[in-house]
């Protein structure tokens, strides 16, 4: 079975710039997590996607953040303008059902902002 | 509120040492689950084991053992012959049921195995 699949791997930008990050979950999988994860941190939720419907994006700064999940499958996550800070990894995962199901991560992408 | 502490950083220990880490939470939920996963320097986090509040039975998967006491609000891991692919970054993590809360990771704890 495939894993979440993300892309780019790596992404260097300067302030100010914009930056899409893709994702594709495990088939069937439902839910769907974008997360940000700071160096020496553990992953901090952006937003949580069931099928297409946003549940949760209290933790997403919507002035430069934004994120999609046309039809209920792919994903992409969106950075416009990139601020120093964004300078992180993010990871995709995806789940079976919400709640408390395990979550399968992607190996994420390496945003460095200049 | 929702709390996940890791207070171990980093640990380094000699292959086949045995070694645990430690995980405490904080919720004043009665459901929940506890997760762990591990961090390798690829980057992806690997799911390792789900526990729900209501099951305090220990759980032992090959080389790998886990202790949830919820007298003590802790969910610790234990390697056991630890080896050097076991070096990685290892996140304890909470889900509460009421609240919609999402996922709440620890800071991680840094595991380095020495050959």
């Amino acid at each position: 079975e495939a894993g979440v699949a993300q892309s780019p791997r790596y992404k260097i930008i300067e302030k100010r710039q914009s930056v899409a990050f893709w994702c594709n979950p495990i088939s069937g999988h439902a839910t769907l997590y974008w997360y940000q994860q700071i160096l020496g941190q553990g992953p901090k939720l952006l937003i949580q996607f069931q099928n297409n419907g946003v549940v949760d994006d209290s933790q997403l700064p919507k002035d430069r953040f934004s994120a999609e999940r046309l039809k209920g499958v792919d994903s992409t996550l969106k950075i416009q303008p990139a601020k120093l800070e964004d300078s992180a990894v993010y990871l995709c995962a995806s789940s079976f059902g919400g709640g408390g199901n395990e979550q399968y991560f992607g190996p994420g992408t390496r945003l460095t902002v200049t | 509120a929702q709390k996940v502490t890791q207070a171990q950083t980093e640990i380094s220990v000699v292959e086949k040492e045995d070694v645990t880490l430690d995980c405490v939470y904080e919720t004043r939920d009665t459901t929940y689950y506890l997760f762990w996963y591990k961090q390798p320097p690829s980057g992806e986090l690997v799911f390792l084991i789900r526990r729900n509040s209501f099951d305090e039975q220990n759980e032992i998967s090959g080389r790998y053992s886990w202790n949830f006491q919820k007298s003590t609000s802790s969910f610790n891991f234990t390697i056991t012959a630890s080896q050097v692919v076991d070096s990685a970054v290892y996140f304890c993590a909470l889900w509460t049921y009421s609240g919609n809360t999402p996922l709440v990771f620890g800071k991680g704890t840094r595991l380095s195995v020495i050959a």
